[in-house]
């Protein structure tokens, strides 16, 4: 079974313009998170999707968001961006839901804002 | 608000010996726990989890251990290998909600 892909790899943007990040989850899953990791503040949960609808956000600002479609796949989206976005986001996927889920995690976008 | 720490300098082992690190955590009473590595440029990868009214879980050279009373988790590897070598994250998740709140890792090296 292939794992999580996310595409692109690697992304450089400008201050102020906006990004579209995309995650594939694993054939079969249904749910998908996203995160943002940095040096400074670690691994911090964005949001997740299941079915089509938000269940969970963290507590990341409006420029932050994201959707996802009926074959699981999800985009997140960041406007305006500034410096502080430069992170590796991180997508995770898992079966359903259930309290003891284990998140699978694709390789990441690098995302550099200058 | 909830804290996780996990020891932010690396843990630098000899090739053979028992690497232990260790997760706290104040402010959150999880309803599970789990141990991530990850490996630079790569997303993390599950290796094992373990609920709160479980004392111990292992799996081949791992062994997780939880304690509620100290809020603590200690992660072992037994006869630790230079492959080890990673940053191993905690995650504690909670009754009912989905999201995980992971610490900011510790970085094993494992020397030949």
């Amino acid at each position: 079974k292939a794992g999580v892909t996310q595409t692109p790899r690697y992304l450089i943007k400008t201050r102020g313009q906006q990004v579209t990040l995309s995650c594939s989850p694993i054939s079969g899953h249904r749910s998908v998170s996203w995160y943002q990791q940095t040096p400074g503040q670690g691994l911090q949960f964005l949001f997740e999707y299941f079915s089509e609808t938000q269940r969970n956000k963290g507590n990341f600002p409006g420029r932050f968001s994201g959707r996802q479609f009926s074959n699981s796949r999800s985009e997140m989206n960041v406007s305006t961006l500034e410096l502080g976005d430069s992170a590796l986001y991180l997508c995770a996927s898992s079966l359903q839901d259930s309290l003891q889920e284990t998140q699978y995690f694709g390789p990441g976008t690098r995302l550099l804002v200058l | 608000s909830q804290k996780i720490e996990q020891n932010s300098e690396a843990l630098n082992i000899q090739e053979g010996k028992t690497a232990t690190l260790t997760c706290n955590y104040t402010n959150y009473s999880p309803a599970y726990l789990q141990w991530y590595r990850q490996d630079p440029g790569r997303g993390p990868v599950f290796l094992l989890l373990i609920r709160e009214n479980e004392k111990e879980k292992r799996k081949e050279r791992l062994k997780v251990t939880f304690d509620t009373t100290l809020k603590q988790s200690l992660f072992h590897i037994t006869a630790s290998q230079p492959a080890d070598s990673a940053t191993y994250l905690c995650a504690l998740g909670g009754t009912g909600r989905r999201a995980l709140t992971f610490g900011s890792g510790t970085r094993l090296q494992v020397q030949p």
